[in-house]
């Protein structure tokens, strides 16, 4: 167990919509990571925040936005769902100290769009 | 651009063999290559985190080496068992220094059979 959390744990959801998932993370970590999982594909970096600002983004559309909270919980938004947008989102946190630390990933939310 | 590739995409053994995953990447300019676990639908298991400066990185039966300058790394697995069949990834980190972004290959998916 990593101590970070993701909800919902499975979601259907059909093209056009919009879709928040839900991430907390480990206690004392103040950076959050999110990537997307396609099925047997490893996983591609979303973004990153760190103390509630966007601190990285991979190459993903403007419609995959986040927010951390002063908690450091955070979400993942995304808008006008698509087919592709099916996988599996990870979310990941650790500790930024001015290095590179260990990223600690949670479960997962397995996203269906139909 | 940072790719990462590991070979074989699928391995099946017998229970009791050693066996060896390996992972190229194309930045040597690295700050440290993770291997990373996953179970099927769920999230990352992190197995071993390799320092730069370090050659290896033992972890009970698991055993994992570096080689910076030709780009790669192996993961060797001694005596395997069926609980040990899962997806292998491994990953490295941007190489911008700062605290986000892993580049993942696509796995190894290991099968051991009784």
């Amino acid at each position: 167990e990593t101590g970070v959390t993701q909800s919902p744990t499975h979601l259907i959801k059909t093209r056009g919509q919009q879709v928040t998932l839900r991430c907390s993370s480990q206690s004392g970590h103040n950076t959050v990571s999110w990537y997307q999982q396609a099925l047997g594909q490893g996983p591609q970096f979303i973004f990153q925040y760190y103390r509630e600002e966007e601190n990285g983004r991979g190459n993903f559309p403007p419609r995959f936005s986040g927010l951390q909270f002063p908690n450091y919980s955070s979400e993942l938004n995304v808008n006008a769902l698509e087919l592709d947008d099916s996988a599996l989102y990870l979310c990941a946190s650790s500790v930024a100290s001015g290095g590179w630390e260990t990223q600690y990933f949670g479960p997962g939310t397995r996203l269906l769009v139909l | 651009k940072q790719e990462v590739t590991q070979i074989p995409a699928a391995l099946s053994v017998p229970e009791g063999e050693n066996l060896v995953l390996n992972c190229s990447f194309t930045d040597s300019a690295i700050y440290n290559l993770q291997w990373f676990r996953q179970d099927p639908g769920k999230g990352l298991t992190s197995l071993l985190l390799i320092q730069s400066s370090q050659r290896e990185q033992t972890s009970g039966r698991l055993n994992a080496s570096l080689d910076k300058s030709s780009g790669r790394s192996t993961l060797y697995i001694a005596a395997s068992q069926p609980g040990d069949s899962a997806t292998y990834l491994c990953a490295v980190p941007n190489s911008g220094g700062s605290n986000y972004k892993l580049t993942f290959g696509k796995g190894t998916l290991l099968t051991v059979n009784p």
